[in-house]
């Protein structure tokens, strides 16, 4: 079974360019989170997935992300425009149903905003 | 979801057992104690997870304390593998509010592995 799945895993990028992220969760998860660590900082949560609703936004930063999560399947996670202190490591994970499931995590994307 | 209290780092020799201890004084009865690890360049990963009673997995074992204000993290044999930043988190089952679902990190413990 595939695991969880992030594209690219590297991104350098300019201050004020957009880039987007994907993440293709484990097939038949129909939750898919999205969390980030900045640099020094600890891994904070972003925003969860119950198929294609936003079940929970709340760590969302600022309204220039953007993530979508089309038919349910594979998510993605825009930055426009990318600041500084955006850069850090964008985590996807996904789970099945039920809160306590065990969440599967991708490798990670490593956004370095210049 | 309740905080949890982890040492910085520990050091271990390989081969030899490992506990990795836990804090969570305020836990509520509905929180159960996750473990999770994150290896160098990688995603956390899942390790273990209880309610009250110990656990033990192919992974690690994990002990809570009678009135699980602590828990306990065994690897009964550490290898370089298990180097790794040790997370533990408690999720309320019971909290359909706006966090539903997600894990709370902290700082974790960092666990060095000697050869």
């Amino acid at each position: 079974e595939a695991g969880v799945t992030q594209f690219p895993s590297h991104s350098v990028i300019e201050k004020g360019q957009t880039v987007t992220l994907r993440c293709d969760p484990i097939s038949g998860h129909d939750n898919l989170y999205w969390y980030r660590r900045v640099m020094g900082k600890e891994i904070k949560f972003l925003l969860h997935f119950v198929k294609e609703s936003k079940q929970d936004e709340s760590g969302m930063p600022n309204n220039r992300f953007l993530a979508e999560r089309t038919g349910g399947t594979y998510s993605t996670l825009k930055v426009q425009p990318a600041e500084l202190e955006d850069s850090g490591v964008y985590f996807c994970a996904s789970s099945q149903g039920g809160y306590v499931g065990t969440q599967y995590f991708g490798p990670g994307t490593r956004l370095t905003v210049l | 979801d309740a905080k949890t209290t982890q040492p910085n780092s520990m050091e271990s020799n390989e081969e030899e057992p490992v506990h990795l201890p836990c804090n969570h004084s305020t836990i509520s009865g509905t929180d159960y104690i996750h473990w999770y690890r994150q290896l160098p360049s990688q995603g956390p990963e899942y390790v273990i997870h209880g309610l009250t009673s110990n656990v033990n997995n192919r992974m690690a074992s994990l002990a809570i304390a009678e009135d699980r204000k602590s828990s306990t993290l065994i690897l009964h044999r550490a290898t370089l593998r298990d180097a790794a930043v040790y997370y533990c988190i408690l999720r309320d089952v019971m909290n359909y509010g706006g966090s539903q679902g997600n894990l709370i990190f902290g700082k974790g413990t960092k666990l060095s592995v000697k050869p």
